[in-house]
């Protein structure tokens, strides 16, 4: 079983539409957790993070951790073109691995206009 | 603004030439990462160092080395190049905190080994 799995897509959802991305880990301990983009052919970029149980928004994206279901999912709310890049999910535990978080494999999300 | 460089986009070598992956952060950041991306595996880490002199094997350091002899600077080292080292290689820093913290990515070098 992989430390952290993501839903392997590709994910097609239409502009304007909620695209909902889950992740799941392995590790309980697990403290913290983050939400990157990556555009085609560029580096990773943060757009969440989260480190307590429940809902965080940031405009039209929201992070959800649920510890004891060990699920993080990202939503992304009014989809837009741009939101098109696949979406990595990454989890550290600090006291069995402090500074390295370990990432999921990456979904692909396209929205079609 | 946060920056993490590294100092080719695209690298061309030959099977067993010695190679040297450069990457440099100005936020003053004690941890550097060195990852390899591939299709269909995702990130993997090959090297971390959370100090200066101070280094981790990640998850696949075999074949690679890699060196900090100052807090902004990490380089990866390929010993001798092969084939199946052909890949992008990306470059992190982040701060050291008491939780896991935000990673800052270079713009990751291309590497063709022919």
């Amino acid at each position: 079983q992989k430390e952290v799995e993501q839903n392997s897509g590709p994910l097609s959802v239409p502009e304007g539409a909620i695209a909902s991305l889950n992740c799941t880990y392995s590790d309980r301990g697990s403290q913290s957790f983050f939400w990157y983009r990556q555009y085609s052919g560029k580096s990773p970029e943060l757009i969440m993070f989260i480190y307590s149980n429940g809902d965080k928004e940031d405009g039209r994206f929201t992070a959800q951790l649920n510890k004891a279901s060990q699920y993080v999912s990202l939503l992304i709310r009014d989809s837009q073109p741009s939101d098109s890049a696949t979406y990595l999910c990454a989890v550290g535990n600090y006291n069995t691995n402090a500074g390295k978080s370990t990432f999921g494999d990456g979904t692909t999300l396209t929205v079609k206009p | 603004d946060v920056k993490v460089t590294q100092s080719s986009r695209y690298l061309v070598k030959r099977t067993g030439e010695k190679v040297f992956l450069e990457c440099v952060q100005d936020m003053d950041h004690e941890n550097m990462f060195w990852y390899r991306q591939d299709p269909g595996l995702g990130l993997r880490l090959i090297y971390f160092s959370y100090d200066v002199k101070m280094k981790e094997k990640g998850d696949i350091p075999e074949g690679y080395s890699v060196s900090r002899e100052k807090k902004e600077r990490f380089s990866l080292i390929l010993e001798s190049a092969s084939t199946n080292q052909t890949s992008m290689y990306l470059c992190a820093s982040s701060l050291r905190g008491v939780m896991n913290t935000e990673a800052f990515f270079g713009q990751g070098t291309r590497l063709t080994v022919v």
